[in-house]
């Protein structure tokens, strides 16, 4: 099976714009959850979503939110970009909820100037 | 108190040592534990999950579970410089997967 795919690999936006990031789960997964990651803060999980519902939120800011489509590809959106919003942004699949084991797509890298 | 504790290291181990690297958890409800691997700049690789107490072995690599003392290890044998890399301990808490801050892990030749 083809693993987790994430598009773009790597994005460079300025302060005040927004970002789309992409994630397709492994074939058969239903269960996709998006994690930040930085040097200072670590893996820190934004949200999961299970069949096109947002069943698990993390403690971000609004700006930061995501869908699910009925392929169970996911796509996160982060708005007002602001510096610190400077990460690895990684999407894991699972095959029934976030309780299972997750496999990671190679994450997005995310550059705010 | 963090949720997932582990300690950042770096832990430096010579080739053919055993690595031992350990994490404490706080949610005693927890049931499912992983250890994940991070090699600079990639993503988090899944090594091992383990679910009961008592040892769980794949290769080279041994996961540990102690859920009276809500202690998880990963014991590395015949470590290859190859392994070195950050180790991510994960455990399900609240219905999601929660991370440690990781340990490096220094293998020297």
């Amino acid at each position: 099976k083809a693993g987790v795919t994430q598009t773009p690999r790597y994005l460079i936006k300025t302060r005040g714009q927004q970002v789309t990031l992409s994630c397709s789960p492994i074939s058969g997964h239903r269960s996709v959850s998006w994690y930040q990651q930085t040097p200072g803060q670590g893996l820190q999980f934004l949200f999961e979503y299970f069949s096109e519902t947002q069943r698990n939120k993390g403690n971000f800011p609004g700006r930061f939110s995501g869908r699910q489509f009925s392929n169970s590809r996911s796509e996160m959106n982060v708005s007002t970009l602001e510096l610190g919003d400077s990460a690895l942004y990684l999407c894991a699949s699972s095959s029934a909820d976030s309780t299972d084991t997750q496999y990671f797509g190679p994450g997005t890298r995310l550059t705010v100037l | 108190q963090k949720e997932v504790e582990q300690n950042s290291g770096p832990l430096s181990v010579p080739e053919g040592a055993i690595a031992s690297l350990n994490c404490t958890y706080s949610d005693r409800g927890s049931q499912s534990f992983f250890w994940y691997r991070q090699y600079s700049g990639k993503s988090p690789e899944l090594i091992m999950s383990i679910y009961s107490n008592g040892d769980k072995e794949d290769g080279r690599f041994t996961a540990q579970l102690n859920k009276a003392s809500q202690y998880v290890s990963l014991l590395i044998r015949d470590s290859q410089p190859s392994d070195s890399a950050t180790y991510l301990c994960a455990v399900i808490g609240g219905n999601k997967l929660v991370f440690g801050a990781g340990t490096i892990l220094r293998v020297k030749s």
